[in-house]
């Protein structure tokens, strides 16, 4: 069964540093989505993205947050420079056309020190 | 705003123990609504929806009733399992491909042989 797949598992980076999270979404998939969840705290939305453009960000979102479809098969999110509360586990989701069910990925923890 | 209420865990069962989790949904007009499952180490995993009140979503031995006299969506089983012991997440969407989806905390559960 085809699955979100994400990379690394476990980022760990100094407060100030730019991180990339990589994601695979499902192949025939053409929405994407990036949620985070800060230790115990809910899964938040952080941003939607179709047809090479964001569609929805959330307030979370800001100016340090970015991301891109750089090839056919990845979907990446980058924070430009981490601040000690970006830490939290990040999940990459993916749906097809005419449906609202997304599919999940493992996450990535990203811990900022 | 829209926003997810879910039951505070963790819960502890012994198997074949009766499993209730409750969830609870504030949203204009007409969500759809999911519980998701995450297995230590796995994504979130898609485990029932329902798209209309009255509608009973069903998976793996899970139900859940789409109650919009109640804006409830608990989730039940009859007789749990040792394999069932993971994170349950209710969730709503406004029901558009690329619409977010609005989480609670996740309810950890923990069953015991």
């Amino acid at each position: 069964e085809p699955e979100v797949t994400q990379t690394p598992s476990h980022q760990v980076t100094q407060m100030g540093q730019e991180v990339i999270l990589r994601c695979v979404p499902i192949s025939n998939h053409l929405y994407f989505y990036w949620y985070r969840q800060i230790l115990g705290q809910k899964v938040e939305f952080l941003v939607s993205f179709y047809n090479n453009e964001i569609s929805e960000k959330s307030e979370i979102f800001d100016d340090q947050f970015s991301v891109e479809r750089p090839d056919g098969s990845n979907f990446t999110l980058k924070i430009r420079s981490t601040k000690l509360e970006d830490s939290a586990m990040y999940f990459c989701a993916s749906t097809r056309r005419g449906t609202d069910e997304q599919y999940f990925g493992p996450g990535t923890r990203l811990t900022v020190t | 705003g829209d926003s997810v209420t879910q039951m505070e865990g963790p819960v502890t069962l012994s198997e074949e123990a009766f499993l209730t989790i409750n969830c609870t949904y504030t949203a204009t007009g007409y969500p759809s609504l999911f519980w998701y499952v995450q297995y230590p180490g796995e994504g979130l995993q898609l485990l029932l929806k329902a798209t209309k009140a009255d509608d009973k979503g069903s998976n793996k031995g899970f139900e859940a009733t789409y109650r919009k006299e109640t804006t409830s969506f608990h989730l039940e089983k009859g007789s749990v399992q040792v394999s069932d012991s993971a994170v349950y997440f209710c969730a709503l969407s406004k029901g558009s491909t690329l619409g977010r989806l609005y989480f609670g905390r996740g309810t950890q559960l923990t069953v015991w042989p």
